[in-house]
């Protein structure tokens, strides 16, 4: 079975410090997708990063990056110089390749950056 | 390109009652999936769409069901409703098998069973 666990449930953070949010899975599959997504309060889940099984090298975006070490089984998500409008849950998941390849998420954790 | 639209918005309901939410997929996406969150969770997969056949299914009862309709958007039914079925459903749209693969997700349906 899969799963995926967000051990952090709240964050609180000032403006401009870094965080970085934990995520570590668990799956039988050799090959797999990671996901992160941020959901804001309007509900919609906006889609932030797919990372392959395969592929374990780091990934710079702006602000965000994203550290993926098989070896741990661990997907974590930095944001560097973190703004209020940064405040959110966000959800790491986790994805077979084959089939229905349907999303197993995490808890989620919500992040609040105070200004 | 459009997003993946949902409707309602919102909806309240009596237990016992049916209900169905509908789902319009991202541009030539053809695949829908539909999540279910529980207040404080992570969504839960409930089942998929490809091509007007369902595809998978998570560990949900029969009385939730789906359509999947030939321009791709989707229903989503419950019948017989209980409390514990107030939750947000999200509906997600994908391409699988595209570089740039991911699920589009609407902005859900806040369903609430009374």
């Amino acid at each position: 079975a899969q799963k995926v666990t967000q051990a952090q449930t709240e964050i609180s953070v000032v403006e401009k410090e870094d965080v970085t949010l934990d995520c570590v899975y668990e799956t039988r599959d050799t090959t797999y997708y990671l996901f992160w997504y941020k959901q804001p309060p309007s509900g919609e889940l906006v889609f932030l990063i797919r990372r392959n099984s395969f592929d374990e090298q780091n990934e710079i975006s702006g602000r965000y990056s994203w550290n993926f070490q098989k070896s741990t089984s661990s997907f974590n998500f930095t944001i560097t110089a973190s703004q209020v409008v940064d405040s959110a849950v966000y959800f790491c998941a986790l994805s077979g390749i084959q089939g229905a390849q349907k999303l197993v998420f995490g808890q989620g954790t919500r992040l609040t950056i105070n200004p | 390109e459009t997003g993946v639209t949902q409707s309602p918005t919102h909806l309240i309901k009596t237990r016992g009652q049916q209900v169905t939410l509908r789902c319009s997929s991202q541009s030539g996406h053809n695949t829908v999936s539909w999540y279910q969150q529980a207040l404080g969770q992570g969504p839960q997969f409930i089942f998929q769409y490809y091509r007007e056949e369902e595809n998978g299914r998570g560990n949900f009862p029969p009385r939730f069901s789906g359509l999947q309709f030939p321009n791709y958007s989707s229903e989503l039914n419950v019948n017989a409703l209980e409390l514990d079925d107030s939750a947000l459903y999200l509906c997600a749209s994908s391409l699988p098998g595209t570089t740039n693969y991911g699920y589009t997700f609407g902005s859900g349906t806040r369903l609430t069973v009374v």
